[in-house]
């Protein structure tokens, strides 16, 4: 098993664009997390499924951000459009009781 | 404000050495966990102690928890320099299960 993958594991964008991060999880793991994480803020839970559905996005910032589990082997955030304070590190983790992260995809917003 | 709050922020210490990070949270809990952190790595779990637990080992980790203080200790023992890394408590509360995480607390162990 690969562990969780994220993708790009980099992205620079100009202010404005759209983007994009992907997830895959690890099979079995019933729960899938989107953190952001900043210097500022530490670690923030962004929102999270259950089998698939969308629990919780009260963490979502803004409307700009959305993330979608069209199956239990891959999620999307997107960011659209974005701006340079969304410039963070994105997790993305599994879970049934201990979570497992990505690596994590670094979005840097110019 | 966050869930867990570890304590310290900073800690250096030399190789050999015992290492202890501490943590606070707020609400009741189902489980506490620990994980660490390498720069520019996901986080990694370490070791989960559950709410009718007091304490618990791993290795070279030993984990207590208080639930009356609503806290946490996690210590590592005769340090080594690959343990230089940032450690975060997280809390998974009795009603939901979504980690909260604190803000970590960064260890650096000097060969």
């Amino acid at each position: 098993d690969a562990g969780v993958i994220q993708s790009p594991r980099h992205e620079v964008t100009e202010m404005g664009q759209e983007v994009t991060l992907r997830c895959k999880p690890i099979s079995g793991h019933d729960y899938l997390f989107w953190y952001r994480q900043t210097m500022m803020r530490g670690l923030e839970l962004l929102i999270y499924f259950n089998n698939n559905v969308p629990i919780d996005d009260s963490g979502m910032p803004e409307d700009r951000f959305s993330a979608k589990m069209p199956n239990a082997s891959f999620s999307t955030l997107k960011i659209q459009p974005s701006e340079p304070r969304d410039s963070a590190v994105y997790f993305c983790a599994g879970q049934n009781t201990e979570a497992f992260f990505g690596q994590g995809t670094r979005l840097t917003v110019v | 404000s966050q869930q867990g709050e570890e304590d310290p922020q900073a800690l250096s210490i030399q190789e050999g050495e015992n290492a202890t990070m501490n943590c606070s949270y707020k609400t009741s809990i189902n489980n506490l966990q620990w994980y660490r952190q390498n720069s520019g790595r996901g986080l990694v779990h370490l070791i989960l102690i559950r709410s009718n637990e007091r304490e618990k080992h791993s290795g070279r980790l030993r984990v207590t928890l208080d639930t009356s203080k609503k806290s946490s200790s996690l210590l590592i023992t005769a340090s080594r320099a690959a343990d230089t890394a940032s450690y975060f408590c997280a809390t998974e509360p009795g009603s939901a299960r979504q980690l909260t995480f604190g803000s970590g607390t960064q260890l650096t162990v000097l060969p």
